[in-house]
Order: C-alpha cells, then structure tokens, then sequence
C-alpha cells in the first residue's frame, strides 16, 4: 500500500530536550516536505526536499533541522525544543513537485511543555 | 509572497443540500496549481479536487466541483448532495514551483 509514515504519532517533551520525528515513504517519491498546523493558520511549510541531499527552507523553518540522506526518509529535527513549536506536524511527499497529488503522512501532535 | 485566504472559518449544511466553500489567492504567476484538501477528525489530510491554471475547465469529481475563476484569483468548492461524511476541516491550496501555501481553512459541519 502506498503510504508517508510517520513516527511517533503523538509526543510530550520538555523545552530543550532534543527529539526527531521520522517519515518515510515507500512510493519512491522524489519531493517531500514537512508543514506545521496551528488553528487559524492553516498548514505551514518547515522545508522542502526536491531529492537526496537537497533540502530547502520554506515558510518557517526557524528551531527545526531536517536531512534527506535516503530516498525514502526525510527526518525533522528539533534540536531544542520550545513551547511555541507545540503544533500538529506532517511530513507529505509527492512524485515531483506541484503536478501531482502530495500524499500526507498522518500527523505527529508535538507538545513541548 | 503567495497568499491563500479562506474567509468562512466555519459553514454548516443540511443533510442532501448543497454548500459552497470560497477560497481566494493572490499571485503573478500565470500557470500554477489550486487544490482542495479535506482533513477530518482522524486528522488524515485527503486530496479533494485539484486544478491546473492552465486549464479552463472546472474540476469534478463525483460531488465536488469547483468554479475557478482566474482573473479574479477565485477558486471555490461545491459540495453537492452533502453527506454526514463530509464534515471536516477543507483547506485550500495553492502551488507553484516549491511554494505551497495553504489558507487557514473552513470547518464544514453536515446536519442531519
């Protein structure tokens, strides 16, 4: 089945403790992304990965870090952690960018306390 | 800087009957992509509907449509014969080369 996974799905952590949420995606996906979700805002987008070894910032991509070292996995990073980056996390991947459908993983709520 | 704005926050609809969803956006681009992405309570983000700029044509599938209108940066969803299943949060979105921006959303409630 196709499909973007991502782990963990819900996570409690405290300001300053570094953490790392995975996404992986067995479609052989050449673009993937990460968005944050806040009420109001909408989706966000973190950074951007047009293939391996090449990342990009999007919209908001202070306090996160991110690798595209595989095909397939795309990691975001939090070196240390705030409470303002509590948020509803996705990481989406698609074929190529923008002609196509973006196949969203399932969501990661983050609270940092 | 692109921007996608969603001026209903909330909308609600009768079992059977029909609802509009507005969604308008600003660029100078001339050839980009528009999409309509469902996300209900289970928090799954779902393709709705999705157009090419370049198309004149509106979208459909099966009960969705949209009416894009270009020149006035307009790209609303039309929900015909509303389903309890249809309610959720709906985002539009636009895309063109690596900017994707999403709008704030509008939560659509079914009544039964």
């Amino acid at each position: 089945e196709a499909q973007v996974t991502q782990n963990p799905r819900y996570l409690i952590t405290v300001t300053g403790k570094k953490l790392t949420v995975t996404c992986s995606q067995n479609m052989n996906h050449e673009y993937m992304s990460w968005y944050r979700q806040d009420p109001g805002l909408g989706l966000r987008q973190i950074y951007y990965s047009m293939n391996v070894e090449v990342t990009d910032k999007g919209d908001v991509p202070e306090g996160y870090k991110v690798s595209r070292k595989e095909k397939r996995n795309f990691p975001l990073i939090l070196e240390s952690p705030s409470p303002n980056q509590t948020s509803l996390y996705f990481c989406a991947s698609s074929l190529f960018l923008g002609a196509v459908e973006a196949f969203f993983g399932q969501g990661t709520r983050l609270t940092v306390v | 800087a692109q921007t996608v704005t969603q001026s209903q926050p909330e909308m609600s609809v009768q079992e059977a009957e029909t609802v509009t969803l507005s969604c308008t956006y600003d660029t100078s681009e001339s050839d980009y992509y528009l999409f309509w992405y469902k996300q209900p309570p289970s928090r799954q983000m779902i393709l709705v509907i999705r157009q090419e700029a370049y198309k004149q044509q509106n979208a459909t599938e099966n009960r969705f449509s949209v009416n894009f209108q270009k020149a006035a940066k307009s790209f609303s969803l039309k929900i015909s014969d509303s389903q309890l299943g249809d309610a959720a949060m709906y985002f539009c979105a636009y895309n063109y080369g690596q900017n994707f921006v999403f709008g704030p959303g509008t939560r659509l409630s079914v009544l039964p």
